[in-house]
C-alpha cells in the first residue's frame, strides 16, 4: 500500500546536537511538507517542497533544514540553533493539487534531554 | 489571506450524544474545506472534504459536515458518539484557485467521550 514513512517514532538527542528526522513516500506525490504540533497551537508549517531540487520557508523555519534530492523522500534537520526542538513533527505529501487535502506520516516525537 | 477558527479547544460528549465541533473560515475566494481526525500519537488521517460539490459532506466514521457559505462555517457532526471518536479534530481551509496548494489548519479541537 503506497503510504508516508517517518522514522523514528521516537528519538532523543542532546542539546547543541543536529538530528535528522526521515520521511519517505511512495504515493509518486509532487509536493511535502513538514508541520510541528505543540499542545494546543495545532500545526505549524517549517519547510515545503512542491518539486525535486527545490523548497520554501514555511512559517518557522528558523533552526530547520530541509533537503529534496530525490521525489520520494524530504528528511527535515533539526539544528543546534532550534531553541525549542522538543516537539511531534509530521511529514505530509500532496499531488500538487488540493483537491485531496494531504496524506500525512504517523510522526516523530522528538524530547530533547 | 485564509484563515479558520475552531470554536473550542476542548469538546466533551456523553456517549451515544451528539457531536458538534465548529469551524467557521476566511476566504476571498470559494474554498476547499477538510476535516482531519488524529489519534494520540499518530498523524493525522482525512474525514471528509469540500470542494464545491454538494454542500452536505458525508465522511468516514459517520461524520458529517455541511458548509454554510452565507454564515462562513463548516461544522462537523455525528448524530451519536462512539468511546472511539475520542480524539483531536482539525478544520483546515485552502483557496480553490491556488497553485501553491498550500493548506491552513485551524488550532484542532479535542474531542472526549464520557461513559
Amino acid at each position: 500500500d503506497g503510504g508516508i514513512t517517518q522514522s523514528p517514532k521516537y528519538l532523543f538527542r542532546k542539546e547543541g546536537q543536529n538530528v535528522t528526522l526521515s520521511c519517505e513516500q511512495n504515493l509518486n506525490h509532487d509536493a511535502m511538507y513538514w508541520y510541528r504540533q505543540d499542545p494546543g497551537q495545532g500545526l505549524r508549517l517549517i519547510y515545503y517542497s512542491q518539486i525535486v531540487n527545490d523548497f520554501q520557508k514555511g512559517d518557522i523555519a528558523e533552526g530547520y533544514s530541509v533537503s529534496r534530492e530525490k521525489k520520494e523522500s524530504f528528511p527535515l534537520t533539526v539544528t543546534s540553533a532550534q531553541k525549542n526542538p522538543t516537539a511531534f513533527y509530521l511529514c505530509a505529501s500532496s499531488d500538487g493539487g488540493i483537491y485531496d487535502g494531504y496524506t500525512f506520516g504517523s510522526g516523530t516525537r522528538l524530547t530533547v534531554v | 489571506a485564509q484563515s479558520v477558527t475552531q470554536l473550542g479547544s476542548h469538546v466533551s460528549v456523553s456517549e451515544g450524544a451528539l457531536v458538534l465541533l465548529r469551524c467557521n473560515y476566511s476566504s476571498s475566494v470559494p474554498p476547499y474545506l477538510f476535516w482531519y481526525v488524529q489519534y494520540p500519537n499518530q498523524g493525522l488521517q482525512l474525514l471528509l472534504k469540500y470542494t464545491s460539490a454538494a454542500t452536505l459532506v458525508k465522511g468516514i466514521n459517520g461524520f458529517e459536515a455541511e458548509f454554510k457559505k452565507s454564515e462562513t462555517s463548516f461544522h462537523l457532526t455525528k448524530p451519536s458518539a462512539h468511546m472511539r471518536d475520542a480524539a483531536e479534530y482539525f478544520c483546515a481551509v485552502s483557496p480553490e484557485y491556488s497553485s501553491a496548494s498550500k493548506i491552513i489548519f485551524g488550532s484542532g479541537t479535542r474531542l472526549s467521550i464520557r461513559p
